[in-house]
């Protein structure tokens, strides 16, 4: 079974720039996180989809970051515009009813706003 | 809020010593415990997990035990290898929800 795919897996830009990064979960998988994980801190839920609807977005900056998850499988989240506080890893995560809810991680996105 | 509180690194050990990361809760009503590990250059993978008091999750010879009483899932091994250098990162997931919260990690290293 293919696990969860991440692209790109790293990215440098100026502040001020924008970025895209795209996930796509496990086959099946109805849920779909993006969780930010900066240096030497654990991730951080940005945003959770459950098919393509938002369930918590709660902690997303919303006046720079947006996500969409069209026909509920693969996602992509956009930062716009950058700013050096978003360095970090981005991890998209999935997971369904069957596996226990248990969430599988990509390999995540490097970011890094200079 | 629910928060996670783990033990700060690095923990520098030797070959077959023993292992203990401490990790304590907060949590309303009865969330579901986790460890998870990120090897170098890897991404996180699901150690071992716990859903309710008393549960012992064991996977690769580490353990941990869901201790409501105190708000703790410490990990432990009894004898590391090289091999088990990572970061290690206590989560919860609360009641009702799907999300993870994670602790901040903790560095394992396991000299030969």
């Amino acid at each position: 079974e293919a696990g969860v795919a991440q692209s790109p897996r790293y990215k440098i830009i100026e502040k001020r720039q924008s970025v895209a990064f795209w996930c796509n979960p496990i086959s099946g998988h109805a849920t779909l996180y993006w969780y930010q994980q900066i240096l030497g801190q654990g991730p951080k839920l940005l945003i959770q989809f459950q098919n393509n609807g938002v369930v918590d977005d709660s902690q997303l900056p919303k006046d720079r970051f947006s996500a969409e998850r069209l026909k509920g499988v693969d996602s992509t989240l956009k930062i716009q515009p950058a700013k050096l506080e978003d360095s970090a890893v981005y991890l998209c995560a999935s997971s369904n009813t069957t596996a226990g809810w248990e969430q599988y991680f990509g390999p995540g996105t490097r970011l890094t706003v200079t | 809020g629910n928060s996670v509180t783990q033990m700060e690194g690095p923990v520098t050990l030797s070959e077959e010593a023993f292992l203990t990361i401490n990790c304590t809760y907060t949590a309303t009503g009865y969330p579901s415990l986790f460890w998870y590990v990120q090897y170098p250059g890897e991404g996180l993978q699901l150690l071992l997990k716990a859903t309710k008091a008393d549960d012992k999750g064991s996977n690769k010879g580490f353990e941990a035990t869901y201790r409501k009483e105190t708000t703790s899932f410490h990990l432990e091994k009894g004898s590391v290898q090289v091999s088990d250098s990572a970061v290690y990162f206590c989560a919860l997931r609360g009641t009702g929800r799907r999300a993870l919260t994670f602790g901040s990690g903790t560095r394992l290293q396991v000299q030969p």
